[in-house]
C-alpha cells in the first residue's frame, strides 16, 4: 500500500516564524506536490516537483518555497508565516505515467497566530 | 486558464442513485480523476477516465465526454458512509493536476 506521511497533523505557529512541513513517500514516485485546501476554494497547487532538486511553481507559490533533496522527501517552507497562510496543507505523490493517480497524505492543519 | 466546475452541495437518500457532474476547461487534457474525501481525511482515488465513455467500478461509475468537457460520477445504492466530498481533477500537460472545488454529498437515512 502506498504511504504518504506528513510530519504533523496539527501545527500552531506565530506570525513571522519560519515553518517547515515535511512529506515522505515510500513508493518511489517521481512526482510530489504540495496543496493547500480552503473551504469553497478546493485544492490549490503551491509547488510540485518531478525529480530530485527540480521544482515548479503552482498556482499560489507566493510566500512559500520547497526543497527536494531526496526522491522520497518533499518539504514545504513558509519563509515568514502570515495569518493568511492558516490552512490545511496536503502533500501528494504520483508516478509520472499519465494514468496514475495522486496519493495523498493525511494533511497538516496549520494555524498561524 | 484552467477552470473546473462542480456543484457545491448535494443531498440524497440512502439506497438511491446520485450523479455528480463536473465540467472543465483546461489547457491540455491527460485524463480525468475522481477522488473521495471524508471530513478531516486525505482524498482517496476513485476512478480515472481518459477516453470517452463509462468506466464502472462496483457501485461507482464515471463517464467522460472530451468534446463537451464534461464528466460525471454516478453512485448507486447509496450508503451512509458515502457522505463525503467528491473531487474532480484533470491532469493537464506536464505533470500537473487541476482540481475542482469539490461537491459535498450528504446521504440521509
Amino acid at each position: 500500500d502506498v504511504k504518504v506521511t506528513q510530519s504533523s497533523r496539527y501545527l500552531v505557529k506565530r506570525t513571522g516564524e519560519k515553518v517547515f512541513l515535511e512529506c515522505v513517500q515510500d513508493m518511489d514516485h517521481e512526482n510530489m506536490f504540495w496543496y493547500r485546501q480552503d473551504p469553497g476554494l478546493g485544492l490549490r497547487l503551491i509547488y510540485f516537483s518531478y525529480d530530485v532538486k527540480m521544482k515548479e511553481k503552482g498556482d499560489i507559490p507566493e510566500g512559500y518555497s520547497v526543497s527536494r533533496e531526496k526522491k522520497e522527501r518533499f518539504s514545504l517552507i513558509l519563509e515568514s508565516a502570515s495569518t493568511n497562510q492558516t490552512s490545511m496543507y496536503l502533500c501528494a505523490s504520483s508516478f509520472e505515467t499519465d494514468n496514475q493517480p495522486q496519493h495523498f497524505g493525511d494533511g497538516t492543519r496549520l494555524s498561524i497566530l | 486558464g484552467q477552470n473546473i466546475d462542480q456543484p457545491t452541495e448535494m443531498t440524497a437518500t440512502e439506497g438511491a442513485i446520485v450523479q455528480i457532474n463536473c465540467t472543465y476547461q483546461t489547457s491540455g487534457f491527460n485524463g480525468l480523476f475522481w477522488y473521495q474525501q471524508h471530513a478531516g481525511e486525505a482524498p482517496t482515488f476513485l476512478s480515472y477516465n481518459v477516453l470517452d465513455g463509462l468506466e464502472e467500478k462496483g457501485r461507482f461509475s464515471s463517464f467522460l465526454s472530451r468534446s463537451k468537457g464534461y464528466s460525471y460520477l454516478l453512485l448507486k445504492e447509496l450508503q451512509m458512509k458515502d457522505s463525503a466530498s467528491y473531487l474532480c481533477a484533470v491532469r493537464v500537460y506536464g505533470q500537473n493536476f487541476v482540481f475542482g472545488p469539490g461537491t459535498r454529498l450528504s446521504v440521509l437515512p
